[in-house]
C-alpha cells in the first residue's frame, strides 16, 4: 500500500511555456501533499506544503505565482511552473500523507528541462 | 545554522568496509529523525527510522543524541549495492514535513 505516482516521468519545454506535474496517491487518502525540488548534487528542498481544499504553503524563496499548486481533491495534487526557465530545470518530487499516519510517501519524481 | 546538516562526502570505501555517517539538527524539539536513501535518479526511499535508544537493521545501525542533537548511521560490512546517497531526515512539527539534509554520497569499490 501506500504508492504514490507522478506523471509525467519527464518532460521538455521550451523557455516561457508552462509545465503541469500530477501526483496521486494510489490507494490512500492523501489530506496533505508536499512539493520538493532537487537541482544535481543537492538535497531535496521543501518548496511547498498543501492541505486539500486549502492554499498552499508556500516555503521563504518560493515563488507562489510561478509555482502553482493545486490540491483540489484526497488522490491529487498538481504543481504547475509557469512560464518556465531554464533556471527550473529540476527534478520534482511530490510526497503525500494519508489523515492519521505520519509517514510521508514520495512519488518517483518528474524531471523537467526547459531549454 | 541550517535545519539539517550532514558530512559532505563522498566516502569512497571497499567492500567490507565500515563507514559512518553523521548528522545535526537544530530543532531541539524535534520527535522524529530519520534515514533515507537515494538513488541516482530516483526518489528517496526510507531506510530507517532512529529511535531514542538507537535501533539495527541488520548491517545498518542507528543512533540518536538528543543532548547534542546529533544522529549518526553505521553501515558494517558494506556492499557495492549501499553505494548511494543518504539522507538525514527530520520533521519540521511533529512528523512532517520532512526535512533533508544535504546527503552524503557513498560509494563502494570492488
Amino acid at each position: 500500500g501506500a504508492v504514490v505516482s507522478q506523471h509525467p516521468s519527464w518532460v521538455i519545454c521550451k523557455s516561457g511555456t508552462s509545465v503541469k506535474i500530477e501526483c496521486r496517491s494510489l490507494d490512500f487518502q492523501a489530506t496533505t501533499m508536499f512539493w520538493y525540488r532537487q537541482f544535481p548534487k543537492q538535497s531535496l528542498m521543501l518548496m511547498a506544503t498543501s492541505n486539500e481544499g486549502s492554499k498552499a504553503t508556500y516555503e521563504q524563496g518560493v515563488e507562489k505565482d510561478k509555482f502553482l499548486i493545486n490540491h483540489a481533491s484526497l488522490t491529487l495534487s498538481t504543481l504547475t511552473v509557469t512560464s518556465a526557465h531554464p533556471e527550473d530545470s529540476s527534478f520534482y518530487i511530490c510526497s503525500a500523507r494519508g489523515r492519521d499516519r505520519y509517514e510521508q510517501y514520495f512519488g518517483p519524481g518528474t524531471r523537467l528541462t526547459v531549454t | 545554522r541550517k535545519e539539517v546538516e550532514q558530512d559532505p562526502g563522498p566516502f569512497n570505501v571497499p567492500e567490507g568496509a565500515t563507514v559512518a555517517f553523521n548528522c545535526t539538527y537544530s530543532n531541539s524539539a524535534s520527535q522524529s529523525f530519520f534515514w533515507y536513501r537515494q538513488d541516482c535518479r530516483k526518489e528517496p526511499k526510507l531506510l530507517m527510522s532512529v529511535y531514542s535508544s538507537g535501533n539495527e537493521d541488520g548491517r545498518f545501525t542507528a543512533q540518536l543524541n538528543r543532548a547534542s542533537q546529533y544522529i549518526s548511521l553505521l553501515i558494517r560490512d558494506s556492499k557495492l549495492s549501499d553505494s548511494a546517497t543518504y539522507l538525514c531526515v527530520v520533521p519540521r512539527w511533529g512528523n512532517t514535513p520532512l526535512v533533508f539534509g544535504k546527503g552524503t554520497r557513498l560509494s563502494v569499490i570492488a
